[in-house]
């Protein structure tokens, strides 16, 4: 059965200081796996695919890796506006998403 | 701008009433989903539609119908056999290739 699992649930942070955010996945044929930032009461929004092992993405403090059985998300000196819900999702034989829970980033200036 | 349009943002169900939440795309995508999302438990599939005319129950479709009559267009009908429909529904479509785009959500709230 395909799952996500991430972690922590939540995640308070001060500014400035850097942490991660890991997604850890079973599927069967990972045709990719996608990080979302969600903002209370709004979609999700995309941020990054990743489809093979070893492949990384970024985009400003975010950087996003893979392995063949997990996934972090890096967070560089984060800034209060990048409190938000950061959702996982693999996409495996099966068309939809599966979703992770989401952890839950706080960050105080 | 291209996008997906749900509405309304805010709905409030009766008990034993029938209530259906919009989406609209236009961005030409061929496929489209339905999630709901409850506080802790993430998004989970309800029914997704990969082409005009077609769709497939998800994890969690009983108490829900669709349709997709038209590309634009997946609306979501909550019955009275969902036992516990309060939650926030979210809409999406995806041309496969660049993940799914979602809608802003619906909240709904029985009253």
């Amino acid at each position: 059965e395909d799952q996500v699992t991430q972690s922590p649930e939540a995640l308070r942070l001060q500014e400035g200081e850097s942490s991660s955010l890991n997604c850890s996945y079973t599927v069967s044929g990972l045709r990719g796996l996608f990080w979302y930032r969600q903002d209370p009461g709004k979609g999700p929004e995309f941020l990054f695919t990743l489809y093979s092992a070893g492949e990384e993405k970024e985009k400003e403090r975010l950087k996003a890796t893979l392995t063949k059985k997990e996934s972090f998300l890096h967070i560089t000196a984060p800034k209060p506006e990048d409190s938000a819900t950061y959702l996982c999702a693999v996409q495996g034989v099966r068309t939809a998403l599966i979703f992770g829970k989401g952890t839950t980033l706080s960050v105080s200036s | 701008d291209g996008g997906i349009t749900q509405s309304p943002k805010y709905l409030f169900r009766k008990e034993g009433q029938n209530v259906t939440l919009s989406c609209e795309q236009n961005l030409n995508h061929d496929a489209m989903y339905w999630y709901r999302q409850d506080p802790g438990q993430g998004l989970r599939l309800i029914y997704y539609s990969q082409i005009v005319n077609d769709f497939q129950k998800g994890d969690i479709a009983e108490g829900y119908s669709v349709s997709r009559e038209k590309k634009e267009s997946f609306p979501l009908t909550v019955t009275s056999a969902q036992k516990n429909p309060t939650a926030f529904y979210l809409c999406a479509s995806s041309d496969t290739e660049y993940g799914y785009t979602f809608g802003s959500g619906t909240r709904l709230t029985v009253v």
